[in-house]
């Protein structure tokens, strides 16, 4: 299996831009999840998907913050409109039913807002 | 406002010796513990998962959970250089029963 693959691995943009970020979960597995993190709050869970829908987005810091998982294999998590302390990496990871909790994280996105 | 604390570290421990690292949570319903390696610019990876009191052993690893004092540790026998990295404690989180609530992380270095 590839494993959860992200992408971009790395995104450079000005405040006010759109960024999107994508996430393609490992096959058969029924959770998805969007982390961020950053030295000063270390890892944060942001939103978790199960079967395509979103279970909590609790952790979404802001309306600026939207993700989405159209369909089991691909999710997005779009930054509108970006600022400098969005700058941090974001993970995905994704989850089978057994065992539970078991999460596997992608290599991980590295944004950086200017 | 459910919390993970771990030592940030750094721990420096020789090689060959036993490293141990260690977690607290907040949450008593918690039910299930993992420990994740990270190393500098790469991803969690996970190391350990454990769900009830007692020991489990994976190799060089054992993970030790006491949920009456909630605590949660890692032991790391015959240290190697290559096992110098940042480790993670998770908990499952009670805003879903399938979140992770991750400690900050103890910063390990193994002294060849």
């Amino acid at each position: 299996d590839a494993g959860v693959i992200q992408s971009p691995r790395h995104e450079v943009t000005e405040m006010g831009q759109e960024v999107t970020l994508r996430c393609k979960p490992i096959s058969g597995h029924d959770y998805l999840f969007w982390y961020r993190q950053t030295m000063m709050r270390g890892l944060e869970l942001l939103i978790y998907f199960n079967n395509n829908v979103p279970i909590d987005d609790s952790g979404m810091p802001e309306d600026r913050f939207s993700a989405k998982m159209p369909n089991a294999s691909f999710s997005t998590l779009k930054i509108q409109p970006s600022e400098p302390r969005d700058s941090a990496v974001y993970f995905c990871a994704s989850s089978g039913l057994l065992p539970k909790n078991i999460q596997y994280f992608g290599a991980g996105t590295r944004l950086s807002v200017l | 406002q459910k919390e993970v604390e771990q030592n940030s570290g750094p721990l420096s421990v020789p090689e060959g010796a036993i490293a141990s690292l260690n977690c607290t949570y907040s949450d008593r319903v918690s039910q299930s513990f993992f420990w994740y390696r990270q190393y500098s610019g790469k991803s969690p990876e996970l190391i350990m998962s454990i769900y009830s009191n007692g020991d489990k052993e994976d190799g060089r690893f054992t993970a030790q959970l006491n949920k009456a004092s909630q605590y949660v540790s890692l032991l790391i026998r015959d240290s190697q250089p290559s096992d110098s990295a940042t480790y993670l404690c998770a908990v499952n989180s009670v805003r879903g029963a399938d979140g992770l609530t991750f400690g900050k992380g103890t910063h390990l270095i193994i002294q060849p």
